[in-house]
């Protein structure tokens, strides 16, 4: 059974381009986590998202930022007109939901944002 | 505001001695999560605590959850090389999002 999947592991842009991340969540997973991990701080919650659908956005930032979950494919988390700040690690999270007998969130290795 | 603070923040152990880290909140959770974080790497799920007054032991590491006090603790036992790492606590407040703490890294040394 495959863990979480994020790709690219690493990614290099330059400020004011776009940056798009991908996450396959575990196999049997239908709930999606993004969170954002600064240099030597702790992860913050950004968005939670369900098949089509966005549950929770609190942790988002209101521009420029964005994700979806479409029925079909991976979760996309997408960066416009990227900025220095946005350079991070982003990890996507995925559970079966309540109900399924487990609330452990499972974590993907995670994108290295970079931005020059 | 909900908030998760570790203490100490970074920790230098020798080999073989016990120390406790310790993790508290700021409201009532019915969930609490210890990760294990190596440098670049993601995040290994080491315990989840689901109720009051919960214990779960793996290896040289237990876990423990006073939901009354909102503490939880992480002690380590008898410390080897292979436990360095930065440990985060994670309260889930029903909502579904981890709210994670400042984390704890661990050196330890011979």
């Amino acid at each position: 059974n495959a863990g979480v999947m994020q790709n690219p592991r690493h990614l290099v842009r330059r400020r004011g381009q776009e940056a798009r991340l991908r996450c396959s969540p575990m196999k049997g997973h239908s709930h999606v986590y993004w969170y954002r991990q600064l240099p030597e701080e702790g992860l913050k919650f950004m968005v939670y998202l369900q098949k089509e659908n966005i549950i929770d956005e609190s942790g988002m930032p209101k521009e420029r930022f964005s994700a979806e979950f479409p029925k079909e494919g991976p979760s996309i988390l997408r960066i416009q007109q990227v900025v220095r700040g946005d350079s991070a690690a982003y990890f996507c999270a995925s559970s079966p939901g309540r109900g399924a007998g487990t609330d452990t969130q499972y974590f993907g290795p995670g994108t290295r944002l970079t931005v020059l | 505001e909900l908030k998760v603070e570790q203490n100490p923040l970074f920790l230098s152990m020798q080999e073989g001695k016990n120390y406790t880290i310790y993790c508290n909140y700021s409201t009532t959770s019915d969930r609490l999560y210890w990760y294990r974080q190596d440098p670049g790497k993601s995040l290994e799920s080491l315990f989840v605590l689901l109720s009051n007054g919960a214990v779960k032991q793996e290896g040289r590491l237990m876990a423990s959850l006073d939901t009354k006090a909102r503490l939880s603790t992480l002690h380590i036992t008898a410390a080897v090389h292979d436990l360095s790492a930065t440990y985060f606590c994670a309260v889930d407040y029903n909502t579904d999002k981890l709210i994670f703490g400042t984390g704890t890294r661990l050196q330890v040394f011979p």
